[in-house]
């Protein structure tokens, strides 16, 4: 069974950083990509950021572009997210989702429980 | 970037009605189009990619058509569970975008 468990989501004020992370079990993580997604109430669903299973292509949202960096290791079953200089507008639940392929499809098969990320002073 | 436009955000049914709920793309994405499901307090669920392939255990009453811009999905008799929102979501290129969502509710 694919399971996807985030942490490193709290409270942080705005200007500061965070890192999330995905450990992943139940597959053979090497063989896909990984993305972030993040939700909230007023804006729903959003891609933030994306890694084919070789980290040979990475994208991002332009939202984050900058400022926050998506990276996995394969060997450790692992996909992060860091996140500096947050805004106020980048509080979310935040999702680990594992896509269906090697590259970026992007088709979200199976996602974490997600981690909350609160950006507030 | 491609935008993705749902219709109707909430809509009130009965057990055992017939549902559809509309998705339109702001240009022409193929068949690149997923649809999810979310339940309160719960991560989204693929239930449909490429437009109308059934993921794996997902019932049968479930089915999506179209292609193009204009995409829907069909829930052929609403059981109690399915009371949840629905969202659609491109795959066509990069940024992938959400729809709104459209919330189900009981009558």
């Amino acid at each position: 069974e694919v399971q996807l468990v985030e942490a490193g989501g709290g409270l942080v004020q705005p200007g500061g950083s965070l890192r999330l992370s995905c450990a992943a079990s139940g597959f053979n993580f090497g063989d896909y990509a990984m993305h972030w997604v993040r939700q909230t109430p007023g804006k729903g669903l959003e891609w933030v950021s994306g890694v084919s299973w070789n980290s040979g292509s990475i994208h991002s949202a332009d939202s984050v572009k900058g400022r926050f960096t998506i990276s996995r290791d394969n060997a450790k079953n692992s996909l992060y997210l860091q996140m500096n200089s947050l805004r106020p507008e980048d509080t979310a639940m935040y999702y680990c989702t594992k896509d269906i392929g090697r590259q970026l499809l992007p088709t979200f098969d199976s996602w974490g429980q997600g981690t909350l990320v609160t950006v507030s002073s | 970037d491609i935008q993705m436009t749902q219709s109707p955000s909430s809509l009130s049914a009965s057990v055992g009605d017939r549902v559809i709920i509309s998705c339109r793309a702001s240009q022409d994405i193929g068949t690149y189009l997923n649809w999810y499901q979310q339940k309160p307090g719960r991560a989204p669920k693929l239930l449909i990619s490429a437009a109308s392939s059934l993921q794996s255990g997902v019932p049968s009453r479930f089915s999506g058509s179209g292609s193009g811009t204009d995409f829907s999905l069909t829930i052929a008799s609403l059981p109690t569970e399915d009371f949840a929102t629905y969202y659609c979501q491109h795959s066509f290129t990069i940024p992938p975008a959400f729809g709104g969502g459209t919330k189900i509710e009981i009558k």
